[in-house]
């Protein structure tokens, strides 16, 4: 089975920029989870999606918004791009009932 | 909310054992689970502890104990390429509501 793949690997935007993130989950999983991830701060939850509804979100601005397709594949967007949103944006897809999550290589985006 | 710590940083031999803690606050657990990152990787899934007790993988074990609020892992006769920093998470609220730690950074040396 093929990995969890999230396109581009590598961004760089400038301030009050929008960007749009891509993950496509393992096949058959439904549920797809988006993390933020910079140096101290550990892995941040931003949202939770399965069979196209948001199930959970994390304590993050509207500034930060998700969605997934009936393929389950998933997008996040981020509008009005700040410096301090420079980090690794991972996702990670489950299977239902499962307790594993399998994670993208992540998305790097650089705010200049 | 929840909150979950561990230690930032841990240097432990070649060979030897060590033992990486993670203590947490939440409500509506579900279970922990411990992830391992190499830098400039993917987070991995090394475990995952639902009841009270060990959990043993290979080399790595994990325990828990839901009246504690705590848990560990355990990795066995290390090897340089576990070196890496290891997470902690919880999950918690129904569904897939997962909060990490902040990571431990363990260094391997001869």
């Amino acid at each position: 089975k093929a990995g969890v793949t999230q396109t581009p690997r590598y961004l760089i935007k400038t301030r009050g920029q929008q960007v749009t993130l891509s993950c496509s989950p393992i096949s058959g999983h439904r549920s797809v989870s988006w993390y933020q991830q910079t140096p101290g701060q550990g892995l941040q939850f931003l949202f939770e999606y399965f069979s196209e509804t948001q199930r959970n979100k994390g304590n993050f601005p509207g500034r930060f918004s998700g969605r997934q397709f009936s393929n389950s594949r998933s997008e996040m967007n981020v509008s009005t791009l700040e410096l301090g949103d420079s980090a690794l944006y991972l996702c990670a897809s489950t299977g239902q009932g499962a307790d594993t999550q399998y994670f993208g290589p992540g998305t790097r985006l650089t705010v200049l | 909310g929840q909150s979950l710590e561990q230690p930032s940083e841990v240097t432990a031999v070649e060979g030897a054992i060590v033992q990486i803690n993670c203590t947490y606050q939440t409500s509506g657990f579900y279970g922990l689970s411990w992830y391992q990152q190499h830098d400039g990787g993917a987070p991995t899934f090394l475990s995952y502890n639902a009841l009270d007790g060990l959990e043993e993988t290979g080399r790595f074990s994990s325990f828990l104990s839901r009246s504690d609020s705590y848990g560990y892992l355990l990795l066995q006769e290390l090897q340089m390429k576990d070196s890496a920093s290891y997470f902690c998470a919880v999950q918690s609220g129904g569904y897939q509501k997962v909060t990490f730690g902040t990571g431990t950074k363990l260094q391997v040396i001869p």
